[in-house]
């Protein structure tokens, strides 16, 4: 059964205390891995597509990176507007319907 | 670009009544839409699929005379909460898929249901 495993479930940082959060994902065959950024009450809103292993992404203070089992997203020097949750969520080769699969996700809170 | 819309963005109501929520993609055409419910500090849980002109694929243990949708045109997908009662109080949110290969599911700010 594809499942998608993201920790820490919550984590605390001062401003400019740089960390990395964890998505572990098991998948019949990764078509590709999505990073999202979730605010309170609102909708998901698009970060990253990762496809291959290796491959890695970079917008602002954060980069995203892939590894045949998992993939990190490494948050650099972060700021208090950083505080968000942020959901990993990968989709199968072979699911014709274009489904994707969401970790719980990671609840990210930068002090001031 | 690349913008869905959803509205309302939070209605109260009474149990009995049934709610419809409605979600257009804005900038561009929605081959794929998917409607999923979140519940305080989880995750989204995808309740079904719906593609353009065909009827809804739901998710095991959703309930499709319950929960009905209706995908008419590329840019607009409803959801109708039939005979809403409180356990279907919840945060729905839609996303909209393009028809071109790798693109990300790209999602509205969702609709915060409250049944009395």
């Amino acid at each position: 059964e594809d499942q998608v495993t993201q920790s820490p479930e919550a984590l605390r940082l001062q401003e400019g205390e740089s960390s990395s959060l964890n998505c572990s994902y098991t998948v019949s065959g990764l078509r590709g891995l999505f990073w999202y950024r979730q605010d309170p009450g609102k909708g998901p809103e698009f970060l990253f597509t990762l496809y291959s292993a290796g491959e890695e992404k970079e917008k602002e203070r954060l980069k995203a990176t892939l590894t045949k089992k998992e993939s990190f997203l490494h948050i650099t020097a972060p700021k208090p507007e950083d505080s968000a949750t942020y959901l990993c969520a990968v989709q199968a080769t072979f699911d014709r319907d274009d489904k994707i699969i969401f970790g719980k996700g990671t609840r990210l809170h930068i002090l001031p | 670009g690349a913008v869905v819309s959803q509205h309302p963005s939070w209605v109260i109501c009474k149990s009995g009544t049934s709610v419809k929520i409605e979600c257009r993609s804005l900038d561009f055409q929605a081959t794929t839409m998917f409607w999923y419910r979140q519940f305080p500090k989880q995750s989204l849980m995808l309740m079904a699929t719906s593609n353009e002109g065909s009827k809804a694929t739901y998710e095991q243990g959703v309930e499709k005379d319950k929960f009905l949708i209706n995908h008419a045109s590329l840019t607009l997908s409803t959801l109708t909460v039939t005979s809403a009662h409180p356990e279907d109080s919840s945060f729905y949110i839609c996303s909209g898929l393009q028809g071109v290969l790798n693109q990300p599911q790209h999602f509205g700010d969702g609709t915060r249901l409250s049944i009395l």
